[in-house]
Order: C-alpha cells, then sequence, then structure tokens
C-alpha cells in the first residue's frame, strides 16, 4: 500500500549550517510531494511542493530534490535558522485527494 | 481573515461519552479534512469532504462520524469515545492549489 517515511527522526544542526531532511516514499503513480513545517502547538504549516515530473525546485531558503528511480524526496535548508527548529513532515498526494503523510523529523538548530 | 478555526483546543472525556469537535474555515475553500496525530506518527486521514453536501472515509474512519454543516464548516463526531481516540485533531481546508492545506491549531484531546 501507500507509504511515506523519513530515514532519521531528529536531526540536529548548527546554525547558519545547510539542513538536509529526507524522506522515502512508495507509492510511484503519486503526483504531488509536499514538505510541511509543524511548529510546537500548532498545526502544520505548507512549505512547498513538487510534481512528479520534477526533480528540482526551489523557494526561499529551501530546495526541494525528488529522485524518482529510488523512490526518495529531500528537503535542503539553506543557512539554518532557530526558527526553522520543528517537525518536519513529508507527504504525497494518493489516490483522489487523500495526503499521505510520513512520521516527521525533529529539527533542533543549535545555537 | 482568521483561516481555519478549531473547537475546544481541550477535552478531557471518560470512555463512552460522545462529543463533537468543530471546525470552520473562511477562505471559501472547497475541501475540508479531519486528521489525527499520535505521537510519532504523522497525521492520518479520518475523514475528508471534497464539496459541501459530500463526506468520505480515510485511513481511520471507525469510531467517528462527520457533518459538512456547510460551505464554511465540517464537525467530527465521536459517538462513544474510547481510550484509543486520546489523540491531537486537525481540520484542514485546501482551496485552488490541493496541495496547500491550511490547518488549524489542533484539539487535544483525551478519553480516560
Amino acid at each position: 500500500g501507500e507509504s511515506v517515511g523519513l530515514h532519521l527522526p531528529t536531526l540536529s544542526v548548527q546554525e547558519g549550517d545547510n539542513s538536509i531532511i529526507n524522506c522515502a516514499y512508495s507509492n510511484s503513480a503519486s503526483d504531488y510531494f509536499i514538505w510541511y513545517k509543524q511548529e510546537s502547538g500548532k498545526g502544520p504549516q505548507f512549505i512547498i511542493d513538487i510534481r512528479s515530473n520534477m526533480d528540482k525546485r526551489q523557494g526561499q531558503r529551501v530546495t526541494v530534490l525528488l529522485n524518482k528511480t529510488v523512490k526518495h524526496l529531500s528537503l535542503q535548508i539553506a543557512a539554518t535558522q532557530p526558527g526553522d527548529s520543528a517537525v518536519y513532515f513529508c507527504a504525497e498526494r494518493g489516490y483522489g485527494q487523500n495526503f499521505v503523510f510520513g512520521p516527521g523529523t525533529r529539527l533542533s538548530v543549535l545555537p | 481573515n482568521a483561516g481555519v478555526t478549531q473547537t475546544p483546543k481541550f477535552q478531557v472525556l471518560k470512555t463512552g461519552q460522545s462529543m463533537t469537535l468543530q471546525c470552520a474555515q473562511d477562505m471559501n475553500h472547497n475541501s475540508m479534512y479531519w486528521y489525527r496525530q499520535d505521537p510519532g506518527m504523522g497525521l492520518r486521514l479520518i475523514y475528508y469532504s471534497a464539496s459541501e453536501g459530500t463526506t468520505d472515509k480515510g485511513e481511520v474512519p471507525n469510531g467517528y462520524n462527520v457533518s459538512r454543516l456547510n460551505k464554511r464548516e465540517f464537525s467530527l463526531r465521536l459517538e462513544s469515545a474510547a481510550p484509543s481516540q486520546t489523540s491531537v485533531y486537525f481540520c484542514a481546508s485546501t482551496g485552488e492549489s490541493k496541495n496547500i492545506q491550511y490547518f488549524g491549531a489542533g484539539t487535544r484531546l483525551s478519553v480516560l
């Protein structure tokens, strides 16, 4: 069945360094892959998405890479800041309008 | 605009009690969703409504019912709460861009 998972449950980086958060997926038929950020006590917030026919997309300080050969998705955050500390979820749009979310990676930014 | 508003923010129930979680959005979105989030797990879809007047089951619908009261409001009801339903519940909506889900702040529910 469909599944989206993450390789690392926690990630600690120094402020100013780049962060890379990884995600594995299993449904080759998904059309879109999406990253969400969830700060403590809040609901998830959309960061960036990528369509299945693309391999890279850039936003403000973030880049998403899609490798369909190995079914791997990553989120790169440049010059990580304290405000980037949160749980990051990858998700895929499965059948119809359903989203499938991974378990999340907690990013901690060290001063 | 408030976005997606969920009430209540916190709730404690005894096993067997019933309650309704309320959700409203002011963005004129067609689609609305209910998720639950458990520790160490991602969000799991309970029910969704693609448009006013329609509802469909998601991944974990058992023990829940929903009502799409109008375009703005989508409620989730627990008829007979069980400890396994202790979780954080999130409501979300999407508009023209189906990938951008707007989430409420969540309802933290404990069933004793």
